[in-house]
């Protein structure tokens, strides 16, 4: 059975920092190009992530609004990917999900504000 | 950035009635490979996102043969054959051929 299990959200204050864990099991992780997307409150899906796997050299790719801040990351040995979130600003909050192949996980909460 | 509209907003349908979602990009959704990235994703009250079809067509493992992908460039349509109970939610088209890959704004699809 494929599992995607996000963890590491919660309420965080504006400027402050936050690291997203997805861990995963039930398919081939090291192969799989990694996204994470993210869901506002009022359900309007945004991708900011992705990184490819070690024979696209793990290479990153982020969108505008999270550049500089929002770093991915992956750890083949554990089939995890990573979102560590800096400088985080109340329009971040939002449910944050991992996506992989055609899977998809649970999503984790991430609220900032003060 | 691509856009993605997506019509109706809003879908009422009986059990057993067809459904039709469309989805518009503002550029064609071609890749320099020749494939096109246009993927349908459904997601269920209360549940994460699930895609049911990848590359315009093709239904993902375990979709009910019910649902059907078409389309090419930038207008591409969803459909259901006949709509069952576990249809309901909002569906949601979604590019990959442009960076940054891009959703539409959903398409909420309710029982009559």
């Amino acid at each position: 059975e494929v599992q995607l299990v996000e963890t590491g959200g919660g309420l965080v204050q504006p400027g402050k920092s936050l690291k997203l864990t997805c861990a995963t099991s039930g398919f081939t992780f090291s192969t799989a190009w990694m996204h994470w997307v993210r869901q506002s409150p009022e359900k309007r899906l945004e991708w900011i992530a992705r990184i490819k796997d070690k024979s696209n050299n793990y290479a990153t790719d982020y969108v505008e609004s999270v550049k500089g801040r929002f770093t991915i990351s992956r750890d083949d040995s554990k089939s995890s990917v990573y979102l560590q979130m800096n400088s985080l600003k109340e329009e971040d909050t939002a449910t944050y999900y991992c996506t992989g192949r055609a899977y998809w996980g649970q999503g984790t909460l991430v609220t900032v504000s003060s | 950035d691509v856009v993605m509209t997506q019509t109706p907003v809003s879908l009422s349908l009986a059990i057993g009635q067809p459904a039709s979602i469309s989805c518009k990009s503002s550029q064609s959704l071609v890749h320099s490979d020749g494939k096109t990235y246009l993927s349908w994703i459904l997601q269920r009250p209360g549940q994460s996102p699930k895609r049911l079809i990848y590359l315009v067509s093709k239904l993902d493992s375990g979709v009910p043969d019910r649902f059907s992908g078409s389309g090419s460039e930038t207008e591409f349509t969803l459909k259901i054959s006949r709509v069952e109970a576990e249809d309901l939610g909002v569906y949601y088209c979604w590019q990959a051929t442009h960076f940054p890959q891009t959703f539409g704004g959903g398409t909420k699809l309710e029982l009559k």
